[in-house]
């Protein structure tokens, strides 16, 4: 009954590949997020959808593109990975005019070689 | 856009004693949230304050905020070795006319030994 579930949990890449992390949350919000933790444990917000739209891109590089086929899913595509991108990427839900917080993910943590 | 800062950045306590955190923010927000992360894990959510409360409760956890200060406290009572984790603020950021995100600090380690 995993509320934000993520995959893969680890994935390891070598420079120049493009991989996909997916997350499906079954909470029915109405929000999704991506946000990259760096080795530094810092949070920062990548991409922010609601009901299917973009609300929120923060300075990403075009190489990560967020695709939400559904509002219970929010996939991210990430093209020409490179070392930087290593890290550990979460996925979490909100809903919109509530004040529970958000659900998080349990991570996929990239590391690119 | 980092919007919190945490103090201290790490903390050892013994089990039993009260671990107090501290977080600060830049601009004016509704609320204000706190988040437990455990290693290797996802993170938390433990409380929220709106903007107009002073102090809240949940179990062990104490919060404050201070909005003229912009800042807030953490406090957990009676220690367990299972407290240990590391502890963000978060804070709700108006992005764009369309949504908001969170914005978290960059955390408190805690490190709880019995």
């Amino acid at each position: 009954d995993t509320a934000v579930s993520q995959t893969p949990k680890y994935l390891v890449t070598q420079m120049g590949n493009d991989k996909s992390i997916k997350c499906e949350q079954n909470l029915g919000h109405d929000t999704m997020y991506w946000y990259k933790q760096d080795s530094k444990k810092f949070l920062k917000i990548m991409f922010s959808y609601n009901n299917k739209e973009l609300i929120i891109n923060e300075t990403v590089p075009n190489r990560f593109s967020p695709k939400s086929p559904d509002k219970a899913h929010l996939n991210l595509h990430i093209n020409s990975l490179e070392l930087g991108d290593s890290a550990v990427y979460f996925c979490a839900s909100s809903q919109t005019g509530t004040v529970h917080g958000y659900t998080f993910g349990s991570g996929t943590r990239l590391t690119v070689v | 856009s980092q919007q919190g800062e945490e103090d201290p950045q790490a903390l050892s306590i013994q089990e039993g004693e009260n671990a107090t955190m501290n977080c600060s923010y830049k601009t004016s927000i509704n609320n204000l949230q706190w988040y437990r992360q455990n290693s290797g894990r996802g993170l938390v959510h433990l409380i929220l304050i709106r903007s107009n409360e002073r102090e809240k409760h949940s179990g062990r956890l104490r919060v404050t905020l201070d909005t003229s200060k912009k800042s807030s406290s953490l406090l957990i009572t009676a220690s367990r070795a299972a407290d240990t984790a590391s502890y963000f603020c978060a804070t709700d950021l108006q992005a764009n006319q369309a949504g908001t995100a969170l914005i978290f600090g960059k955390g408190t380690t805690l490190s709880v030994s019995s």
